[in-house]
């Protein structure tokens, strides 16, 4: 069965700085991905996708992610950390078995930005 | 992207109730995605609800705790049943409104005491 690895429950980096939120997924055949952010008593909202073509995909916000299927990666990354930032983040995955559009999520990481 | 409004937003019920939560979406939509975030966790796809069908449960959920309509292409609802504190948790609707894009509602937050 797939399944999503998120390392890092919690991630905390200053303001400025580099962002990045690991996500490795178990397929023998690359799905789909997706980062998703929740902020604080919302909705889940699209970062980014990964479907086909160029491995580097950017997002909302300055967020991007690189698809690696040799390391069966899709690591979130941004160069310079915003306040606004601090939120949940989820990876998830996308089988391409089963007869209907099933998202799979990680456990999320929390993201802190501090001054 | 899809506009996705959710009722209510909160509620606070007592164990033994039923809580019916209302999703709507500004689009017609093939199909509507029905998750569960208990606190401090990730989601977990309860059942995905097409249009004129029964709604197709994932492992561990089950029609008679989770019954689902979907009555039209942009309305769903989702009763929990019975509750019970481990019930406790947002339940999120969503849609894919855009090829191999999932969209979220913002939530019910549901307490059960």
């Amino acid at each position: 069965a797939q399944s999503v690895t998120q390392l890092g429950s919690h991630v905390s980096v200053s303001e400025g700085a580099l962002v990045l939120l690991r996500c490795n997924y178990s397929s023998s055949v690359p799905p789909y991905l997706f980062w998703y952010v929740q902020y604080p008593n919302q909705g889940l909202q699209l970062l980014l996708k990964y479907t086909t073509g160029a491995t580097l995909v950017k997002g909302i916000n300055g967020f991007e992610a690189e698809f690696k299927k040799s390391e069966t990666s899709f690591h979130l990354t941004k160069p310079s950390a915003h306040m606004s930032d601090a939120a949940e983040y989820f990876c998830a995955v996308r089988p391409f078995s089963g007869g209907y559009n099933k998202l799979i999520f990680g456990a999320g990481t929390r993201l802190a930005v501090h001054p | 992207s899809a506009v996705i409004s959710q009722k209510p937003s909160r509620d606070i019920c007592q164990r033994g109730t039923s809580l019916t939560i209302q999703c709507q979406v500004d689009s017609q939509v093939t199909m509507m995605f029905w998750y569960r975030q208990q606190p401090g966790q990730s989601l977990t796809l309860i059942a995905t609800a097409n249009q004129g069908s029964e709604a197709t449960y994932e492992s561990g959920f089950v029609i008679d705790k989770f019954p689902i309509s979907r009555p039209n292409l942009t309305f769903s609802t989702l009763t929990v049943s019975n509750m019970s504190p481990e019930d406790s948790s947002i339940y999120l609707c969503s849609v894919e409104s855009r090829p191999y894009e999932q969209y979220f509602g913002p939530g019910t937050r549901l307490t059960v005491t």
